[in-house]
């Protein structure tokens, strides 16, 4: 079945580090791609998507793009800020299938 | 506008009881999913409506779990005889379409705990 895996944390980076969370999925046919974010007390919310190959989702600074050569869906920031601490969630969905399957979450500490 | 939300936020029973959650979706979002988050097993789907409907509840993980939804908006997970084993936060989302590509808004949860 499909499937998402992502690097296990905890991640802990000093402020101004760049940051990668690798995600790679098995899906049959052509799913969409998803980063959530749970932060600190708050519920799950949506980081950045993308629907279909070479397509890059970006938002607050985080990029991923689809990459179906490789199967994955790399979550990256250039220069992380405290306020980006939370556990980040990779996830797909697939036409005729709209559950989301999750990765297990990476858990980001950044220290000032 | 007002998001996602589900009652309680927080529930502690004990074994064996039969415990109901509630959830109300964003206001004309036709599709509503949840999900159940703990430590073990990460965030795993339950069951998806469209509508007043379930066409896929392949994530319940016993018998013992139902949900229902009416009028297209509020829906109830029921867990029947809780075990230890059910304590998780169990979450609920809708979107505006059931489609791969929409974006599933999530509530806050209920963290339910069985002692």
């Amino acid at each position: 079945g499909n499937s998402v895996t992502q690097m296990e944390g905890p991640v802990t980076l000093s402020e101004e580090a760049f940051l990668t969370i690798n995600c790679t999925y098995t899906a049959t046919g052509y799913p969409s791609l998803f980063w959530y974010v749970q932060y600190p007390g708050e519920g799950l919310q949506l980081l950045l998507k993308a629907t279909k190959a070479d397509d890059k989702g970006s938002n607050k600074g985080f990029e991923a793009t689809y990459r179906k050569e490789t199967t994955s869906f790399h979550l990256e920031k250039g220069s992380v800020q405290v306020s980006d601490s939370a556990v980040y969630f990779c996830a797909q969905t697939q036409g005729g299938s709209e559950k989301l399957v999750f990765g297990k979450g990476t858990k980001l500490t950044v220290n000032p | 506008g007002a998001g996602v939300s589900q009652s309680p936020s927080n529930k502690v029973t004990e074994k064996g009881k039969d415990v109901e959650l509630r959830c109300d979706p964003i206001s004309g979002h036709t599709a509503l999913y949840w999900y159940r988050q703990s430590l073990g097993q990460g965030l795993e789907f339950l069951i998806y409506f469209q509508g007043n409907s379930a066409p896929d509840k392949s994530g319940l993980p016993s018998d013992r779990f139902s949900a229902e939804r009416t009028g297209g908006s509020v829906s109830t997970l029921t867990i029947q005889r809780t075990q230890q084993e059910d304590s998780a936060v169990y979450l609920c989302a809708s979107s505006l379409l059931g489609s791969s590509y929409n974006e599933q808004f999530f509530g806050p949860g209920t963290r339910l705990t069985v002692l």
